[in-house]
């Protein structure tokens, strides 16, 4: 069975703070990976796609490791806005079902 | 910034009932897709769907569901006769398919309560 898994949560922290948020997937022949973001009772958004290399994108960094079958995002500078759940997604190619993680429902307080 | 669309926002129905969901998809994307998420759950595959025909379903898109393109803009979700476990967010999705780091776009989701 093709599974994604993230750390529980929920994570809650202050404004300002980093947090970092882990997945882990199974098939190793994914070929695309996304964290997406999802407000409460609303669809899910991409954040951003995850590249080998690591990508940034302002305060979000992701973090793709092959051989480990391993994901990261990280958020630095917490913001309140920040507040949401953040699903980790596994395409195993073009035109085929995403594969969802539970999400890590992240809660940032002043 | 074009989007996809989703009517209607919430569907209240009868169990037994017909419903039809309706999505517009990004109008130059070829694949499109139907999730469902259950209140407090994960995000789950449907079905997907190119060149007017079903390319990918999973175990719960059943004999009760169907998906039609019956236009150039248009993609449903028929469920034929409604249970209590299919009340769910249902969402539609589109991608252009043609990348290796291809990317779903949703829509913003049909909320089905089955009575």
């Amino acid at each position: 069975r093709k599974e994604v898994e993230q750390d529980p949560g929920p994570f809650n922290v202050p404004e300002g703070a980093t947090v970092a948020f882990n997945c882990t997937y199974s098939n190793s022949a994914s070929q695309s990976f996304f964290w997406y973001r999802q407000d409460c009772r609303k669809e899910p958004k991409l954040l951003m796609s995850v590249y080998s290399s690591g990508n940034e994108d302002g305060r979000f960094t992701a973090q793709l490791n092959r051989a480990s079958q391993y994901i990261s995002l990280l958020i630095r500078d917490s913001k309140l806005s920040d507040s949401a759940t953040y699903l980790c997604v596994v395409n195993p190619g073009p035109g085929t079902a995403l594969i969802f993680g539970k999400g890590t429902t992240l809660s940032v307080s002043s | 910034e074009p989007e996809v669309t989703q009517t209607p926002s919430h569907q209240v129905t009868q169990m037994g009932q017909e419903v039809i969901l309706r999505c517009v998809p990004i109008s130059n994307h070829l694949y499109f897709y139907w999730y469902r998420q259950i209140l407090g759950q994960k995000v789950e595959f449907l079905v997907s769907f190119y060149n007017n025909e079903i390319s990918e379903k999973s175990e719960i898109f059943d004999d009760q569901f169907s998906v039609e393109r019956p236009d150039g803009s248009n993609f449903t979700l028929k469920i034929r006769s409604t249970k209590l476990e299919d009340s769910a967010m249902y969402f539609c999705a589109s991608s252009e398919g043609l990348l290796r780091t291809d990317t779903q776009y949703f829509g913003p989701g049909t909320r089905l309560t089955v009575l």
